[in-house]
């Protein structure tokens, strides 16, 4: 069964600062796809950053990147600037390319202190 | 832009009494989800369906049912409600399985 382990139940990062999330996953399969969700006090899922895992290209949008490495089956996400708005919980997800269950880790608080 | 609108957003049952979560999206997406959120946890993917008239299950499908009678509307039905039922509930629709998902705003149920 696949699995995603967020081993950092709490992040702390000072304004402007930089921070990495880690996330490792298992699974025996080739195809799949990788995802970083937000979840803010609001309680909103909000869809940070999608990766394929055909692709070698780590994928970026604005301040947030990620750092696949798909033989040790890790997919960090990395914010830079960090911002007051950017304190969230975040989730690391995976999905079998032709399966609908998405699988999500436990989550990982991001404080961000002014 | 509505997205997906759950309805509602708080609820308190008692055990054994059943109810019915709403998840409606505008978004003409084929895929729709069904997750619960407990405490401390991921989300866990309840049933799903990737059309009108077709439902599955996913990982923890005791205790609900699902219909899906129009591609717009996925209602949850919780019957005989177990306080191990207690827990955040979200739908969610996509355009295709592979891609990211649209939540909406989750509903807080509480089995007391």
């Amino acid at each position: 069964a696949q699995t995603v382990t967020q081993s950092q139940p709490e992040m702390s990062v000072q304004e402007a600062e930089t921070v990495t999330l880690s996330c490792t996953y298992d699974t025996s399969e080739s195809d799949y796809y990788l995802f970083w969700y937000k979840q803010p006090p609001s309680r909103q899922m909000i869809l940070v950053i999608r990766q394929e895992a055909y692709k070698q290209q780590n994928a970026t949008e604005n301040r947030f990147s990620v750092n696949f490495q798909k033989a040790a089956k890790s997919f960090s996400l990395k914010i830079s600037d960090s911002q007051l708005g950017d304190a969230a919980m975040y989730f690391c997800a995976y999905r079998l390319y032709n399966n609908n269950d998405m699988r999500f880790g436990a989550g990982t608080r991001l404080t961000v202190k002014p | 832009n509505a997205g997906v609108t759950q309805t509602p957003k708080f609820r308190i049952l008692k055990i054994g009494q059943s109810m019915t979560l709403q998840c409606t999206q505008d978004m003409n997406h084929n895929y729709m989800y069904w997750y619960r959120q407990d405490p401390g946890m991921g989300l866990k993917l309840i049933y799903y369906s990737v059309g009108a008239g077709i439902t599955d299950k996913g990982e923890v499908p005791n205790g609900y049912n699902v219909s899906r009678s129009t591609t717009e509307d996925f209602p949850l039905r919780l019957e005989l409600a177990a306080p191990s039922q207690t827990s955040v509930y979200f739908c969610a629709s996509s355009t295709r399985g592979n891609y990211g998902y649209t939540f909406g705003s989750g509903t807080r149920l509480t089995v007391v």
